[in-house]
């Protein structure tokens, strides 16, 4: 079982719709939970950060935390052909120390 | 300013060369980070440094030599590569070393080991 693990992509939703990214993790002690945003060739981007069970949101990002069901998951609202991109799912335990989901590939079409 | 430079963008090297990457970051983060990435893979940790010392080594092979002059800076020498090891090279940092703070990535430097 991979540290890590997000829903096989890719997803393809239509300009404005919700877009559902999902992760779920193996390690209990972990800690901290980010979503990263990454374009082709480019570096990672921070999206969201969450750290206690429940919802958190920023703009049209929701993050949802269940840490007794070791899912975190990233929704985006009124999808825009600008958030195509692959979204990562980092999980950080102690020290510094992190794992990164393989990605999800996200493409909104117009 | 979150910012995290990283020199050179791209670097094309053979198996014999000797180089070395450049990270530098002035937000007075004390914690470092070095990461590769293949194409289509996630980031893969590869070193971390806490207040300038080494304190995470991934079991990386010793042809890859981090090294932290000061709190601002962090290199990756590299010698006798293998064509493999071409990646993009991730260097990140962080306010402070430990699971709660948000790592920061500089853009990369691009590696083809010829």
């Amino acid at each position: 079982q991979k540290e890590v693990e997000q829903n096989s992509g890719p997803l393809s939703v239509p300009e404005g719709a919700i877009a559902s990214l999902n992760c779920t993790y193996s390690d209990r002690v972990s800690q901290s939970f980010f979503w990263y945003r990454q374009y082709s060739g480019k570096s990672p981007e921070l999206i969201m950060s969450i750290y206690s069970n429940g919802d958190k949101e920023d703009g049209r990002f929701t993050a949802q935390l269940n840490k007794a069901s070791q899912y975190v998951s990233l929704l985006i609202r009124d999808s825009q052909p600008s958030d195509s991109a692959t979204y990562l799912c980092a999980v950080y335990t102690n020290a510094g120390k992190s794992t990164f989901g393989d990605g999800t590939t996200l493409t909104v079409k117009p | 300013d979150t910012e995290v430079t990283q020199t050179p963008k791209h670097l094309v090297m053979g198996m014999t060369n000797k180089k070395s990457l450049k990270c530098e970051q002035h937000m007075g983060h004390r914690a470092m980070y070095w990461y590769k990435q293949k194409a289509k893979k996630p980031p893969e940790l590869m070193f971390v440094y806490s207040y300038e010392k080494l304190s995470i080594n991934e079991s990386v092979p010793s042809r890859f030599s981090p090294e932290c002059p000061n709190s601002s800076l962090l290199n990756l020498h590299l010698h006798a590569l293998q064509p493999e090891d071409s990646a993009l090279y991730l260097c990140a940092s962080s306010q402070l070393p430990g699971s709660l703070d948000t790592q920061y990535f500089g853009p990369g430097t691009r590696l083809t080991v010829l």
